[in-house]
């Protein structure tokens, strides 16, 4: 089946720093990647939403200069949180859609546990 | 309103069935899911059903939708503990992106 890796799957790190975090399709190809936010005990939110080659679309809310997306191929998208505060801390996941399919089924990544002092 | 939404939490014995609502929102949605989360990972996709389907059968799965009440539900036969974990359903809005709108999710507990 198809596989999505993220790295790191934790870090920790200090506040005002920015921290990088990379999805990847192992096995095929995402036209399309999405970033979702998971707070403790809570349901996953739509962060961005991402296509290779073109500008992230970012939902309301979401501030496109703190979370800064890139999806510059069909395998890798990063998530960059730029000046953290201990507010971002979160469990970030990303997904991966394969153009084609035919319901288009996302495949996610394990999820990165993003802690900021 | 916007909220997909779902009850918080469900406890079974071991070899009961379980069953988890999911009330969404869209009605244009075109497909709906189910998917499974374990402590500290990422999600599985346990199963889905097109919009003009009323049940899907998959093993030990379930899922029944009521497209005009809006109501989807998933029903676990003879859980087991390994079947503990959060369940979250999800809508697929229309429109290009194709975005999920994920439920409130529900922690299934299983108790031996």
């Amino acid at each position: 089946g198809a596989v999505v890796s993220q790295h790191p799957s934790r870090v920790i790190c200090k506040s005002g720093t920015s921290v990088k975090i990379e999805c990847r399709s192992l096995d095929f190809q995402a036209t399309t990647m999405f970033w979702y936010r998971q707070f403790p005990k809570q349901s996953l939110m739509l962060m961005a939403t991402s296509n290779e080659g073109s500008k992230a679309t970012y939902e309301q809310g979401v501030e496109k200069d703190k979370f800064l997306i890139n999806h510059a191929s069909l395998t890798l998208s990063t998530l960059t949180v730029t000046s953290a505060h201990p507010e971002d801390s979160s469990f970030y996941i990303c997904s991966a859609r394969e153009g084609g399919a035919t319901h288009n089924e996302q495949f996610f990544g394990p999820g990165t546990r993003l802690t900021v002092l | 309103g916007e909220d997909v939404e779902q009850s918080l939490f469900l406890s079974v014995r071991e070899g009961d069935s379980s069953v988890i609502n999911c009330t969404y929102t869209d009605s244009s949605s075109t497909y709906l899911y189910w998917y499974k989360q374990e402590p500290g990972a990422g999600l599985q996709l346990l199963t889905y059903i097109f919009s003009n389907m009323d049940m899907k059968q998959d093993q030990r799965l379930t899922v029944l939708l009521n497209k005009k009440d809006k109501h989807l539900s998933l029903r676990i036969a003879d859980t087991q503990t390994g079947d503990s974990a959060i369940y979250f359903c999800a809508e697929r809005r229309g429109g290009a992106t194709n975005k999920l709108i994920f439920g409130t999710g529900t922690l299934l507990a299983v108790q031996p």
